[in-house]
């Protein structure tokens, strides 16, 4: 079973830059998950679709950072203009479902360095 | 918005069993405890989740305080692929929402 996927794997720009970062989640999994985990700390959930919905967004920060789910499927995260404290690695999970139980599994990521 | 409290850092010697706490001394009646890893550069590997009872599977055991308020996540024979950083986590809200501490960092010894 072929695991999420993102890319790029690396990205690094510089501050006022816009980037944007790609997820291909499971196949058949309805939820997907986007996190942002800085240096030394655990992840931070940013955003969570149900299918092509927004379940949860309360900790993005919408002045610059936007995702979406048009087709259910792929998402894209997207950061404009990015500032230093945005350097993070940038993770995609996916689950089945939004219930109990349902495992999230999680992409390698995206480390992006903001100069 | 972390409910969990872990030791930061924890050694085991390898053929040992690790034992990692966890205290989550405000989980409500509903909440699950999960137990997630990373190993350097990768994403967080599911592990375990329980509610009231201990669990087991291939990987590891959860063992949850008849209180709740605290639970061991037990690795029975640490080896050294099992160097990793280990995230105790509550779920706080429904919809699958999960919120990572900072997690023990698990140093397996040869």
């Amino acid at each position: 079973e072929a695991g999420v996927a993102q890319s790029p794997r690396y990205k690094i720009i510089e501050k006022r830059q816009s980037v944007a970062f790609w997820c291909n989640p499971i196949s058949g999994h309805a939820t997907l998950y986007w996190y942002q985990q800085i240096l030394g700390q655990g992840p931070k959930l940013l955003i969570q679709f149900q299918n092509n919905g927004v379940v949860d967004d309360s900790q993005l920060p919408k002045d610059r950072f936007s995702a979406e789910r048009l087709k259910g499927v792929d998402s894209t995260l997207k950061i404009q203009p990015a500032k230093l404290e945005d350097s993070a690695v940038y993770l995609c999970a996916s689950s089945f479902n939004r219930g109990v139980g349902n495992e999230q599994f999680f992409g390698p990521g995206t480390r992006l360095t903001v100069l | 918005d972390a409910k969990t409290t872990q030791p930061t850092s924890m050694d085991c010697a390898e053929g040992r069993a690790a034992n990692l706490p966890c205290n989550h001394s405000t989980i409500s009646g509903n909440e699950y405890v999960y137990w997630y890893r990373q190993i350097h550069s990768q994403g967080p590997q599911y592990i375990i989740h329980g509610l009231k009872n201990n669990e087991t599977n291939e990987m590891a055991s959860l063992i949850i305080t008849e209180d709740r308020k605290s639970s061991t996540l037990i690795l029975p024979h640490a080896t050294l692929r099992d160097t990793a950083v280990y995230y105790c986590i509550v779920r706080v809200r429904t919809g699958n929402q999960f919120y990572f501490g900072t997690g023990t960092s698990l140093t397996v010894i040869p």
